[in-house]
């Protein structure tokens, strides 16, 4: 079964440092998102991402953190300047259309910890 | 703004019984309504979904949802709990308008007891 695959699973990085969080989409999908949970709180949308452009964001995904989808493959978020309030568990998504049209596929996650 | 809640932050049942985790939303128009599914070290696993038509809904694993629009609740049960489905459960609305963000609640944690 098609699955969205996260890399790595557990990242720890210094305040200040850039970090990218990797995310292989399923293949046939079109619509790509990021995601992220605090601990202890609630799945917070961050992005979407369709026809390599930012579709939508939230207000929490400002100039520190920008999207990429370098190849037909990956999909990357990447957070410039890391703060101690960046440390949660980012999601990656993927939809064959739109989320109203079908559903979201998501990724097992990965945990950054900011230090 | 859409919101969703989940009024219980934890839940434990004992293997075999009954379950239901409860989940309000509060949406203007017809919402598109989700449960997914998190075990641990596992990704977020949609268990159902329901965008229209029959209000009962059926999923994955045996469970099922009703859609209420009189209590503005969608609300997930199981006739009988496995030890396996022990994990944490997230009710999501979304999206409105053109976008395709979901909001999710903050989460219901399952425990269930042998």
């Amino acid at each position: 079964e098609p699955e969205v695959t996260q890399t790595p699973s557990h990242q720890v990085t210094q305040m200040g440092q850039e970090v990218i969080l990797r995310c292989v989409p399923i293949s046939n999908h079109l619509y790509f998102y990021w995601y992220r949970q605090i601990l202890g709180q609630k799945v917070e949308f961050l992005v979407s991402f369709y026809n390599n452009e930012i579709s939508e964001k939230s207000e929490i995904f400002d100039d520190q953190f920008s999207v990429e989808r370098p190849d037909g493959s990956n999909f990357t978020l990447k957070i410039r300047s890391t703060k101690l309030e960046d440390s949660a568990m980012y999601f990656c998504a993927s939809s064959l259309q739109g989320a109203r049209e079908t559903e979201a596929f998501f990724g097992q996650g990965t945990r950054l910890t900011v230090v | 703004a859409q919101s969703v809640t989940q009024p219980d932050i934890h839940i434990t049942v004992s293997e075999g019984a009954s379950l239901e985790l409860r989940c309000n939303y509060s949406y203007g128009a017809t919402p598109y309504l989700f449960w997914y599914v998190q075990s641990p070290g596992q990704g977020l696993q949609l268990l159902l979904k329901y965008f229209s038509g029959d209000t009962l809904v059926q999923g994955i694993k045996g469970f099922e949802a009703e859609f209420k629009r009189s209590q503005s609740s969608f609300n997930l049960r199981k006739p009988s709990v496995h030890w396996s489905d022990a994990a944490e459960y997230f009710c999501a609305v979304g999206p409105t308008g053109g976008g395709n963000k979901l909001t999710f609640g903050t989460g219901t944690q399952l425990k269930v007891e042998l």
